[in-house]
Order: structure tokens, then C-alpha cells, then sequence
């Protein structure tokens, strides 16, 4: 079984510039996380899809960032314009349903400079 | 809001020197703990879910055991082959998004040959 995919797996860009991420979840997965995991901390949770519907966007920093669901399968995770301190690994993971085991993809590291 | 502490932060251990994690919690509802493993450059990798007081799970060199406050990891007899980084995650019952996690900031776990 093919786990969640992520690209690109680095990126780095300077200040102000915008930049996007893309996730593939696990076949038949409905319900679908984007993760921001600064150097040294745990994951923490920026939004929750169940199909293309928002769950949960209450830690997402809306003034630059964005997701979207698309037919409920692939999703991007936008930001712009991007600031210094969101340099950090943003990990995508999927679920069957919104209480079962998640998945997670390899990650993104994003640097900004 | 949910909180979890894990400690401690970093431990060494040789080889075949057994030892434990500690993952201490407040939640609004617990609707499962959860245990990762997380390597260099890579997403977390799932490990176990406990769902009640007096549960325990075991894996290989791990075992997993969960009370009202807190969730210890122990791992016997080591190998350098469980050298990373352990997550500990709580879903809770309150709040808007049932699927959140919330994780600690993990314990570096180092085994020396």
C-alpha cells in the first residue's frame, strides 16, 4: 500500500516570497491533516479536512496561510508571503476517519531566509 | 486546552539497558494516547494507541501502558536501531475538531553499541 506523498521534500526561499506544498493521502482516506513542526518541538496541527470540507482551521494563520481539498483527494498548502519564523518541516498525514490511526507523508522543509 | 509534557527530553542509553519514557497529559475527554517514532528527515511513524487506564500494548522491544495521567514507554533491552525521536500525542474530546492531535515535544532517544 502506497503511503502519503509529499513534494516537494525541500524548500527554500527568501522573505516575503510565497510558496506551496502538495499532499497525497493514502487511497480511501477521508480525512486529512497538514502538520507545521518547528526544529525541536512536536507536530502541531494548522488544519483538518474530512473530504473537501474543513474541520478544524482554528491554528492556521489565515492572513498568509491557505489550504485546499480539491475533490476531497490531493490537497496544497499555500503561504504568502512567508516570514521568517515559518521555517519548519510542514508534514501532511491521513486517516480512514477522523479518530483512527493517521499516516504521516515525509515532510516539507521549508527555509526561509 | 490539551497538554502534554514528555520527559525526559534526550536519553542515552547503552545497549541492552533498559529505561522508560514519560509522557504526562491533561486532556478534555481522552479519546485515545498515541505513540510515535519519528526518525531523521523522515514523519512520524505510528506506534501504538491506548484508549483507557490499565491498557498496555506491546511491540517488539517497546511497551506501551496508560493511566489517568500519564503514559510511559518502556523499552527493553535496546538496540542502536531504536535510536530516535518518540512522540506522544493525545486526542481529546473537546474542542471543535474530533481527529485533532496534540503532540509533546518528544523524547531523543540515543543507544550506544
Amino acid at each position: 500500500e502506497a503511503g502519503v506523498a509529499q513534494s516537494p521534500r525541500y524548500k527554500i526561499i527568501e522573505k516575503r516570497q510565497s510558496v506551496a506544498f502538495w499532499c497525497n493521502p493514502i487511497s480511501g482516506h477521508a480525512t486529512l491533516y497538514w502538520y507545521q513542526q518547528i526544529l525541536g518541538q512536536g507536530p502541531k496541527l494548522l488544519i483538518q479536512f474530512q473530504n473537501n470540507g474543513v474541520v478544524d482551521d482554528s491554528q492556521l494563520p489565515k492572513d498568509r496561510f491557505s489550504a485546499e481539498r480539491l475533490k476531497g483527494v490531493d490537497s496544497t498548502l499555500k503561504i504568502q508571503p512567508a516570514k521568517l519564523e515559518d521555517s519548519a518541516v510542514y508534514l501532511c498525514a491521513s486517516s480512514i476517519n477522523p479518530g483512527g490511526e493517521q499516516f504521516f507523508g515525509p515532510g516539507t522543509r521549508l527555509t526561509v531566509l | 486546552e490539551d497538554q502534554v509534557t514528555q520527559s525526559p527530553e534526550a536519553l542515552r542509553l547503552q545497549e541492552g539497558e533498559s529505561s522508560s519514557l514519560n509522557c504526562s497529559y491533561t486532556v478534555s475527554g481522552l479519546r485515545g494516547l498515541f505513540w510515535y517514532r519519528q526518525d531523521p528527515g523522515k514523519g512520524p511513524e505510528f506506534l501504538f494507541t491506548l484508549y483507557s487506564a490499565g491498557e498496555e500494548k506491546e511491540k517488539e522491544r517497546l511497551k506501551a501502558t496508560l493511566t489517568k495521567k500519564e503514559s510511559f514507554l518502556h523499552i527493553t533491552a535496546p538496540k542502536p536501531e531504536d535510536s530516535a525521536t518518540y512522540l506522544c500525542a493525545v486526542q481529546g474530546a473537546g474542542g471543535t475538531s474530533y481527529g485533532k492531535l496534540t503532540f509533546g515535544q518528544g523524547t531523543i532517544l540515543t543507544v550506544h553499541p
